[in-house]
């Protein structure tokens, strides 16, 4: 069956670092990819998506392109900042996990000012 | 302003009690769903719905009820029969459920067994 496979945390960096968040999936078809994000005592947020081969989605700094050769969808962020620090979960949906989101386990990032 | 609420935010249950989460959606969407989330865990998909008055069972629906009498409303109740209920959980709407579509989630119910 599908699934979504991201880097284990928790990962810590300081202010300003550049980041990288590995994501890798499994699917058959074409599924949309998505990275959410969840701050502390609440829910998941939409942070980008992708719904095709080479897409590169983005939203406040932070970027992922959708890499069928690899089966990747990596999160980057060129300068992350102290509001930065959440857990971020990659995921994937497709057709045949029938409108069902496939969520990546978490990864937690903490950024030291 | 358009969006999913939860209430409470907050719950505590005794041993042996029902309890309902409320979740309610004024987005006009379709679909609804529920997840649980356990501490450092990634989220299980509890129950969903495609629409109104139809709903199916996700990865671990044993011990949980729902219903789906409106569009807007997609009741969780956690029932005796859940033996480790104490979770976070979370409601989720999307457009259509058929196929991939973005979800968009609520701010969640911190559920606490005593």
């Amino acid at each position: 069956g599908d699934s979504v496979t991201q880097m284990e945390g928790p990962v810590t960096l300081s202010e300003e670092a550049f980041l990288t968040i590995n994501c890798t999936y499994t699917a058959t078809g074409y599924p949309s990819l998505f990275w959410y994000v969840q701050y502390p005592g609440e829910g998941l947020q939409l942070l980008l998506k992708a719904t095709k081969a080479d897409d590169k989605g983005s939203n406040k700094g932070f970027e992922a392109t959708y890499r069928k050769e690899t089966t990747s969808f990596h999160l980057e962020k060129g300068s992350v900042q102290v509001s930065d620090s959440a857990v971020y979960f990659c995921a994937l949906s497709s057709y045949s996990s029938a409108s069902k989101i496939i969520f990546g386990s978490g990864t937690r990032l903490s950024i030291r000012p | 302003d358009g969006g999913i609420t939860q209430s409470p935010k907050y719950l505590f249950r005794k041993e042996g009690q029902n309890v309902t989460l409320s979740c309610e959606q004024n987005l006009n969407h379709d679909a609804m769903y529920w997840y649980r989330q356990d501490p450092g865990q990634g989220l299980r998909l509890i129950y969903y719905s495609q629409i109104v008055n139809d709903f199916q069972k996700g990865d671990i629906a044993e011990g949980y009820s729902v219903s789906r009498e409106k569009k807007e409303s997609f009741p969780l109740t956690v029932t005796s029969a859940q033996k480790n209920p104490t979770a976070f959980y979370l409601c989720a709407s999307s457009i259509g459920g058929q196929g991939i579509d973005t979800q968009y989630f609520g701010p969640g119910t911190r559920l606490t067994v005593l």
